[in-house]
């Protein structure tokens, strides 16, 4: 099946500090990766949709300057979160369709524990 | 707005059991519904996708229902087993393939052996 890996799996900064998150497909292009956050005990949040050679698209309240979205290839897609804060402490999550399986089913990475303190 | 909403937040069934999970949902219209399982740290995996047109989907032994007038998913898993124990979500898109999903907040489902 699709494979979607995400580095690191866990990362603690300082305040104000700038993180990256990288999301890969390991067996299959995708045109489309999402972002998702997940605080302790809540749902998924979609944050935003990162399409491959163009801007991504922002969720509602998600600051596009804060959480900055490169999707350079049909592999890859990078979260930036800039100037962290403690309140951006969170579990990111990226997933990516398998158009040549499904286009409806999404594959998520394994998730990235953000601390920031 | 649109609502998603899991049954109970925790769910304890004895192993040997039907577990049955609900997923209802409000001002929402979803070309599918599916439904993953997240263990704790970790990202979702994909377990069931059923579309509008489609009551009923199975595989091994899970089942679930789509009743798009009750807006109402179910999900079952017959024979359930101590290592099905974790946290299940259901989760609707529009369609098109270019749009993200919505999440429920999920069931936290303990299998007691």
């Amino acid at each position: 099946g699709a494979v979607v890996s995400q580095h690191p799996s866990r990362v603690i900064c300082k305040s104000g500090t700038s993180v990256k998150i990288e999301c890969r497909s390991l067996d299959f292009q995708a045109t489309t990766m999402f972002w998702y956050r997940q605080f302790p005990k809540q749902s998924l949040m979609l944050m935003a949709t990162s399409n491959e050679g163009s801007k991504a698209t922002y969720e509602q309240g998600v600051e596009k300057d804060k959480f900055l979205i490169n999707h350079a290839s049909l592999t890859l897609s990078t979260l930036t979160v800039t100037s962290a804060h403690p309140e951006d402490s969170s579990f990111y999550i990226c997933s990516a369709r398998d158009w040549a399986q499904s286009a409806d089913t999404q594959y998520f990475g394994p998730g990235t524990r953000l601390t920031v303190l | 707005s649109q609502k998603i909403e899991q049954n109970s937040e925790a769910l304890n069934i004895q192993e040997g059991k039907t577990a049955t999970l609900t997923c209802n949902y409000t001002n929402y219209s979803p070309a599918y519904l599916q439904w993953y399982r997240q263990d704790p740290g970790r990202g979702p995996v994909f377990l069931l996708l059923i579309r509008e047109n489609e009551k009923e989907k199975r595989k091994e032994r899970l089942k679930v229902t789509f009743d798009t007038t009750l807006k109402q998913s179910l999900f079952h898993i017959t024979a359930s087993q101590p290592a099905d124990s974790a946290t299940y979500l259901c989760a609707l898109a529009s369609g098109g393939g270019a749009d993200g999903l919505t999440f429920g907040k999920g069931t936290h489902l303990i299998i007691q052996p």
